[in-house]
């Protein structure tokens, strides 16, 4: 089975630097995503990770630790904008299965 | 068009009510998905269509019913649901299963069961 976790809520200040972790059990693991979702909308894709690493995309940066089962999304520059959920998502190559993680609901304060 | 259309945006059912939700892509994408999002939950994947072929079923019950006619459009035939079935549906769609292009979501219907 899958097992994603991510904090539930985080709260940063305007113009800061923000860091949401994702830890993940997972068999046939093939690629981790990171989506964004405001309130009543579509989740958005972000980044993805396959090998790891660190991606960087302007001002979001995705890192992956395959042996440690482990990933982060770095978002730069906060914006208020970016108050969103923020969802890691597996990808399982056995099944070609995205499964979420909990979300991470950020909350950017001025 | 990068988009991926669902319709309606929201829709309210009794429970002896049929009903249908669409999901329309024309991005050539070979692979389409339905998932169901509960308030304050990730989304929870139901079914895959793979080359308009049902590829994976987790274990949905018979009242929610898919159905791919073709490669743009994607049905969620509905019937006899209960109340705890209200959530949000989300359509999403890939170039192909197994891809590491992620997959483009629609806006979802929310479904509300009376």
């Amino acid at each position: 089975g899958q097992n994603i976790d991510q904090p539930t809520e985080m709260t940063a200040t305007e113009g800061a630097i923000v860091q949401i972790n994702c830890t993940y059990q997972t068999s046939g693991f093939n690629g981790l995503f990171w989506y964004q979702q405001h309130a009543g909308e579509a989740p958005t894709f972000l980044s993805y990770n396959v090998l790891d690493g660190l991606e960087e995309k302007g001002r979001f940066s995705s890192f992956l630790s395959r042996s440690k089962g482990y990933s982060y999304l770095l978002l730069k520059e906060l914006q208020m904008k970016d108050s969103a959920s923020y969802l890691c998502a597996t990808f399982t190559g056995g099944g070609n299965k995205l499964t979420f993680g909990t979300g991470t609901q950020l909350k950017v304060e001025l | 068009d990068t988009e991926v259309t669902q319709t309606p945006k929201h829709l309210v059912m009794g429970m002896t009510n049929k009903k249908s939700l669409k999901c329309e892509q024309h991005m050539g994408h070979r692979a389409m998905y339905w998932y169901k999002q509960k308030a304050k939950k990730p989304p929870e994947l139901m079914f895959v269509y793979s080359y308009e072929k049902l590829s994976i079923n987790e274990s949905v019950p018979s009242r929610f019913s898919p159905e791919c006619p073709n490669s743009s459009l994607l049905n969620l035939h509905l019937h006899a649901l209960q109340p705890e079935d209200s959530a949000l549906y989300l359509c999403a769609s890939s170039p192909g299963q197994g891809t590491s292009y992620g997959y483009t979501f629609g806006s979802g219907t929310r479904l509300t069961v009376v």
